[in-house]
């Protein structure tokens, strides 16, 4: 069972921040927080990963709380091509974890 | 660089056929993996390989069989389909077990 939680839905006008949150309570020291995201029936796509530090790549930024107990991914200028099932994941850094075990995910619709 | 591909990306069978699927990565990756993913839920693991020569089962392996004769291919059989084989196949691959996996575009079959 995926560890992590999210709204099965969001909205975002173009051009504007689409904010995504994840809940993930159980995470352990050694676990990461992964973002992938699934376009229209394409392959998922990685956007980023964190493990304790706020990130931020060519794509967007991840903002971990404190406690590690839940994170936001930002997408600054979120554009209609953003439009796509984002999904959270959470990742052991230890041996046996090379499964990414997807949720349902979040369906992001950005609207012009 | 193609990254990862696979072939074909769509297939109708009938009950009992058998067909394999092939997934081809330029990447020099290890790891390589096959998911399925079904209409509203995530994707789930099938097989996947940590290196030329080897392969492991996923969490859904049966009825699947698969090989990795090439380090840049890793193929997944199905030898009497079924229709609860139904699904849209992704290939992914990674440099090592922890790290970022890569998604093809993904198969669509459908066995009736």
């Amino acid at each position: 069972d995926a560890k992590t939680t999210q709204p099965p839905s969001m909205d975002c006008a173009e051009g504007r921040a689409a904010n995504l949150p994840c809940n993930h309570s159980t995470i352990s020291g050694n676990e990461y927080v992964y973002w992938y995201r699934q376009i229209h029936s394409q392959g998922p796509q990685y956007i980023i990963h964190g493990l304790k530090n706020n990130e931020t790549n060519e794509m967007a930024s991840l903002i971990i709380t404190e406690d590690r107990k839940s994170s936001t991914l930002i997408l600054p200028h979120a554009t209609l091509r953003d439009t796509a099932v984002y999904y959270c994941i959470v990742r052991s850094s230890q041996g046996g974890s090379e499964k990414l075990v997807f949720g349902k995910g979040t369906k992001l619709t950005v609207n012009p | 660089n193609a990254g990862v591909t696979q072939t074909p990306k769509f297939r109708v069978l009938k009950t009992g056929q058998s067909m394999t699927l092939l997934c081809a990565q330029d990447m020099n990756h290890e790891y390589m993996y096959w998911y399925r993913q079904d209409p509203g839920m995530g994707l789930r693991l099938i097989h996947y390989s940590v290196g030329e020569g080897t392969t492991a089962k996923g969490e859904v392996p049966d009825g699947y069989n698969v090989s990795r004769l090439k380090k840049q291919n890793f193929l997944l059989g199905l030898e009497s389909a079924a229709p609860s084989q139904t699904s849209v196949y992704f290939c992914a691959s990674s440099y090592a077990g922890l790290n970022t996996q890569y998604f093809g575009p993904g198969t669509r079959l459908t066995v009736l």
